[in-house]
C-alpha cells in the first residue's frame, strides 16, 4: 500500500528565499507524481505534473524533481513571495489516477 | 471548456438527512474520482467510477455511501442518514483515461457541514 509523506509540516519563511519541500513515497512503481497547491476554504490547483519517466519539470519559479528509485521528490520555489503562502500537497499516481495524497506542507511567506 | 463542476459548493445538512454532492467532469472525460478532505487531515481516495461502473471503492466506507456515474447527467456522491463525521470537503476529480500519462483534473469540491 503506497504511503506519502511530506516534509516539513509547516514552514514559514521571509519573503525572498529560496525553499525546497520534501515529499517521499514507499512504492517506486509510480505512473507519476504531481505537486498541488491548495488555498484555505479552496480547491486543488496542479502546479506540476512529472510523468515516471521524467526527472524534472519546471514551470516559472517552480521547480520539482523526481527520483523514482528512491522514492523522492522535491519541490523548489524561488524567491518566494507572500503569495505563494497555502499548503503544498504531493500526490502519488500508482495506477488509474487513483492518487494518494501527503498531508502537505503548510507554507507562509512573511513580507 | 469548462472545468470540473461541482455543486453544490457548500452544503449543510442536519444529522440523519441525505447529502448529495454532484460532479459533472470535464467535456471529453469518462472517469470520475471522489476524495474527501476530513478537517486537518489530507485527501483520501474514495472511489473510481466510469460511466455506468463502479472501478474502484476501495476508499468508500461500507455504510450510507454510495456513489453513481450515469450515462447521463453528472457523478453523484450520496450520503444517507449524516453524522458529524462526514463534515468535510468533497472533491471530485476527472480524467479522459487512466493511462500512464493523462491528468486528473480537480474541481473546487463540496463543503459538507452536518449540524
Amino acid at each position: 500500500k503506497q504511503e506519502v509523506t511530506q516534509i516539513p509540516a509547516a514552514l514559514s519563511v521571509p519573503e525572498g528565499e529560496n525553499l525546497v519541500l520534501n515529499c517521499s513515497f514507499t512504492d517506486s512503481a509510480i505512473y507519476n507524481l504531481q505537486w498541488f497547491r491548495q488555498d484555505p476554504g479552496k480547491g486543488l490547483t496542479s502546479l506540476l505534473l512529472i510523468q515516471s519517466s521524467q526527472r524534472e519539470q519546471t514551470s516559472g519559479r517552480l521547480n520539482a524533481s523526481l527520483d523514482k528509485s528512491s522514492g523522492r521528490s522535491t519541490l523548489y520555489i524561488a524567491a518566494s513571495q507572500p503569495g505563494d503562502s497555502a499548503t503544498y500537497l504531493c500526490a502519488v499516481n500508482n495506477a488509474g489516477n487513483m492518487l494518494t495524497f501527503g498531508g502537505g506542507t503548510r507554507l507562509m511567506v512573511k513580507p | 471548456n469548462a472545468g470540473v463542476m461541482q455543486n453544490p459548493r457548500h452544503l449543510v445538512r442536519r444529522r440523519g438527512q441525505e447529502a448529495r454532492l454532484r460532479c459533472s467532469p470535464m467535456k471529453g472525460h469518462s472517469h470520475v474520482y471522489w476524495y474527501r478532505q476530513l478537517p486537518e487531515e489530507g485527501l483520501k481516495f474514495m472511489v473510481y467510477l466510469q460511466k455506468e461502473n463502479i472501478i474502484d471503492e476501495s476508499g468508500m466506507p461500507k455504510e450510507r455511501f454510495s456513489a453513481e456515474f450515469p450515462k447521463e447527467g453528472p457523478s453523484i456522491l450520496r450520503i444517507q442518514q449524516v453524522v458529524r463525521g462526514d463534515s468535510a470537503a468533497y472533491f471530485c476529480a476527472s480524467s479522459v483515461n487512466s493511462g500512464e500519462n493523462t491528468e486528473a483534473f480537480f474541481g473546487q469540491g463540496t463543503r459538507l457541514t452536518v449540524v
